[in-house]
Formats: C-alpha cells, structure tokens, sequence
C-alpha cells in the first residue's frame, strides 16, 4: 500500500510568489494534517482537516490556507511567500479525525520549499 | 505558555550501549506522548504513543517511561546500533484532534 505522498518533492520561489502543495493520504485515512518544519526545529502544526472540514489551526498567518477535497486529498496554499516560510512541509494522515488514542499520524516525505 | 524541551546538543554513544533521550514539558497536562524518529530530510515515522495512566512502554529495543508528576519521559533504546542514529522527536498531547506539538528533536550518533 502507498503511504502518504506529497507534491512537489522540491521547489523554489521568489518572495511574493504563492505555492501550492498537494498531499494524497493514506488510503482509507480521513484525516490530513500539515506541518512546517524549519532547519534545526520540530514540525509546527498548520492546519487538520476532517471529512473535508476544517478541525485545527495553528499560529500561523491568513498567507497559509488549506483545504480538503472529497476523495481526502489536500492542498496547502502560501500567499505573498517570505524568506522565512522556506522550510519542509510535511503532510500526515490518521485514520481518526476526533481523537489521537488510536495511535500515530503517517507522514508523507515532506515538500522542501526555497523562497528567494 | 506550553513548552517543550529535548536534549540539545547530539547524543553520541557507542554501538551496544544504551541511549537514553530526554523530554520535558512544562505549562499543559498531556494526556498522551508520541515518539517520533526521523532521518535527515525525511518525514518522522512514528514509534511508540504512552498514555497517562501508563508508566512504561516498550515495543522490541525501545522503551519509553511516561512520569506525570515530574512533566518528563525517557526514551531508552537498547543494544543501540549504527542504524539507530537519527534525529527523535517527542510529542505530549493534550488535544481531541491529531495536532502534535513536538519538541525540536534530539540527535542521536551511534558510533560502531
């Protein structure tokens, strides 16, 4: 079975740009979560979404958006992109949206996003 | 506000030996801790959850102690080998909904 995979492996911008990043979960999985991780630091949370709707959000700016589509899916979107939002983005999929005591989120391989 | 803390600086030991990695939170009651390793430019890969109300957990090489009063776990890896090294990472949870807070991970260097 294919894990969690994500879309672009790598990609560079210039500041001002705007991204797209794309995740497909774990088959069966309902939930999708995204994560930043900067060099040196832990993954910070960004953003849930359950059955399409979203269940979570972080300490980040209205510059990050995200939604869910119907087949699980989901895309993460950056506007206006800065130095500073050049990290690895990781997508995670669990197969429970209202609670962790079933266990783990399964990451994808992340996106490495460059801003120039 | 909550906060995390690992070990900083890298952990280096010998092949054999057994690691021990360090977690502390201040500021919120987890009801769960997830640990977590990950390989140099990839996604972590979950290890092992522990619940409040369980004290130890081991799973193969790996156990990890979950101690409420003092706001820390231990993760101990035993018999280490070269293939251990890697970066861990722990995360208390206090949430309904699978957003993880981790730490900024340990880095652990296992030497043949």
């Amino acid at each position: 079975d294919a894990g969690v995979t994500q879309s672009p492996t790598h990609l560079i911008k210039t500041r001002g740009q705007h991204v797209t990043l794309r995740c497909s979960p774990i088959s069966g999985h309902k939930s999708v979560s995204w994560y930043q991780q900067v060099l040196g630091q832990g993954p910070q949370f960004i953003f849930q979404y359950y059955e399409k709707e979203e269940r979570g959000r972080g300490n980040f700016p209205d510059r990050f958006s995200a939604r869910q589509f119907p087949n699980y899916s989901s895309e993460l979107n950056v506007n206006a992109l800065l130095l500073g939002d050049s990290a690895l983005y990781l997508c995670a999929s669990s197969n429970s949206g209202t609670s962790v005591r079933t266990g783990e989120l399964f990451f994808g391989e992340g996106s490495r996003l460059t801003v120039l | 506000s909550q906060k995390i803390e690992q070990n900083s600086e890298a952990l280096n030991i010998q092949e054999g030996k057994t690691a021990t990695l360090t977690c502390n939170y201040t500021n919120y009651s987890p009801a769960y801790l997830q640990w977590y390793r990950q390989d140099p430019g990839r996604g972590p890969v979950f290890l092992l959850l522990i619940r409040e109300n369980e004290k130890e957990k081991r799973k193969e090489r790996l156990k990890v102690t979950f101690d409420t009063t003092l706001k820390q776990s231990l993760f101990h890896i035993t018999a280490s080998q070269p293939a251990d090294s890697a970066t861990y990472l722990c995360a208390p949870t206090s949430g309904r909904y699978s957003t993880l807070t981790f730490g900024k991970g340990t880095m652990l260097l296992v030497s043949p």
